[in-house]
């Protein structure tokens, strides 16, 4: 499965949008993007996958450019409960398994 | 509650001692995985579980981690003669045959070796 690439953290003002960038320049036909995130002393959570499409569902938007090569995932109002790591994983279709990066830790300020 | 449940949510134990968690997978999931995640990391792949077979192990589980799932039902890891080195949150999660990389994950057992 490709490597994926992500700023350790971030700041956003609550209220705004937060745009999560990845980069995942290795990513194969048959790998889907996939983001989780993982509040504090919780379990890590599904938000979103797509393969090569833009995705939108009631948590997140998910963008891929056109040579799947980096993807954003866009909060469109961030608040505070949405302060946690978030985490970026390329993963085959089939047969594949979700590895964890250090994801990017998102803190979203008053 | 319909989620993934994890038992215990927290376990105390002394170097040297075995211990072992369970997890309670949603019901028709046929996929089941264990992860490890220590403080700033994230969570690392142990094994997985498909139905009843275990179907691959991380060589991050030495001979001391042992898990099952005997029915395709629960599962448990068990580590054996626990060091300080395990000490760790341990997650479990499992998913259905429609989507591989959605994963439902319990809460956790934080696993503390003195």
């Amino acid at each position: 499965d490709a490597k994926t690439t992500q700023p350790p953290s971030m700041d956003c003002a609550e209220g705004r949008a937060a745009n999560l960038p990845c980069n995942h320049s290795t990513i194969s036909g048959n790998e889907y993007v996939y983001w989780y995130r993982q509040i504090h002393s919780q379990g890590p959570q599904y938000i979103i996958h797509g393969l090569k499409n833009n995705e939108t569902n009631e948590m997140a938007s998910l963008i891929i450019t056109e040579d799947r090569k980096s993807s954003t995932l866009i909060l469109p109002h961030a608040t505070l409960r949405d302060t946690a790591v978030y985490y970026c994983i390329a993963v085959r279709d089939q047969g594949g398994k979700l590895i964890f990066g250090q994801g990017t830790e998102l803190s979203v300020k008053p | 509650d319909t989620g993934v449940s994890q038992d215990p949510r927290h376990k105390i134990t002394k170097r040297g001692q075995n211990v072992t968690f369970r997890c309670d997978p949603i019901s028709e999931h046929n996929r089941l995985y264990w992860y490890r995640q220590t403080l700033g990391q994230g969570p690392e792949f142990l094994t997985y579980f498909q139905n009843e077979a275990q179907l691959e192990k991380s060589r991050l589980l030495s001979d001391r981690f042992s898990a099952e799932r005997p029915k395709g039902s629960f599962s448990t890891l068990e580590i054996q003669r626990t060091e300080q080195g395990d000490s760790a949150m341990y997650l479990c999660a499992s998913g259905s045959g429609r989507s591989t990389g959605e994963l439902f994950f319990g809460e956790g057992s934080r696993l503390t070796v003195l």
